[in-house]
């Protein structure tokens, strides 16, 4: 079982939508979370950290952390087609970062 | 203030050959991170150094790879006799002490081997 699993779309919006990107993980000691976002032929950009459970916001960015069913979430509100890219989530534990896979959305003008 | 430099950006090499990646971490990070990303396969660890130290290195295939971080210059990541299998993009990540929401990654070396 991978220690950060990511359903890899593709998802694709119309401008303005409300996008719901999800992962779950399988490592209890796992406390910090992320959500990097990147674009094509890039190199991922920290778009949220996040401490334990609950809900951190940001702009038009949410995250949302449920340690009780090991569950991350990142809401994207009036999303623009500028936020068109790959969102991973990731954990660490020590010293590694583990990554999901990505997902990869577009918004559609 | 100059972000996580990766070069080259883009390395072909043919089967058999050396790659030397690059990665100078950002000013005032001592620590230094290199993942490789496959497609559809997302970001996987390879090693953790600090200057003159590996830290980690429980990523890192046991044969032809190997890394340093030196006391002055770049981290290297070095793969001998390249195969196939690792064109790949290889990021290089960097954070300060202790500083685990600083980290940066660079945009990738792009590797494809012939």
């Amino acid at each position: 079982q991978k220690e950060v699993e990511q359903d890899p779309g593709p998802l694709s919006v119309p401008e303005g939508a409300i996008v719901s990107l999800n992962c779950t993980y399988s490592n209890s000691a796992f406390q910090y979370f992320m959500w990097y976002r990147q674009y094509s032929r890039k190199g991922p950009e920290l778009l949220m950290y996040t401490y334990s459970s609950g809900n951190k916001e940001d702009g038009r960015f949410t995250a949302q952390v449920d340690k009780s069913s090991k569950y991350i979430s990142l809401f994207i509100r009036d999303s623009q087609p500028s936020d068109s890219a790959t969102y991973l989530c990731a954990s660490h534990t020590g010293n590694q970062f583990y990554f999901g896979t990505g997902t990869s959305l577009t918004v559609i003008p | 203030n100059a972000g996580v430099m990766q070069n080259p950006r883009h390395l072909v090499r043919r089967r058999g050959q050396e790659a030397r990646l690059r990665c100078s971490p950002m000013k005032g990070h001592s620590h230094v991170y290199w993942y490789r990303q496959l497609p559809e396969e997302g970001l996987k660890f390879m090693v953790y150094l600090q200057k003159e130290n590996i830290i980690d290195e429980s990523g890192m295939p046991k044969e032809r790879f190997s890394a340093e971080f030196p006391k002055e210059g770049p981290s290297i990541l070095r793969i001998q006799q390249v195969v196939r299998g690792d064109s790949a993009a290889y990021f290089c990540a960097s954070s300060p002490p202790g500083g685990v929401r600083g980290y940066t990654f660079g945009s990738g070396t792009r590797l494809t081997v012939v």
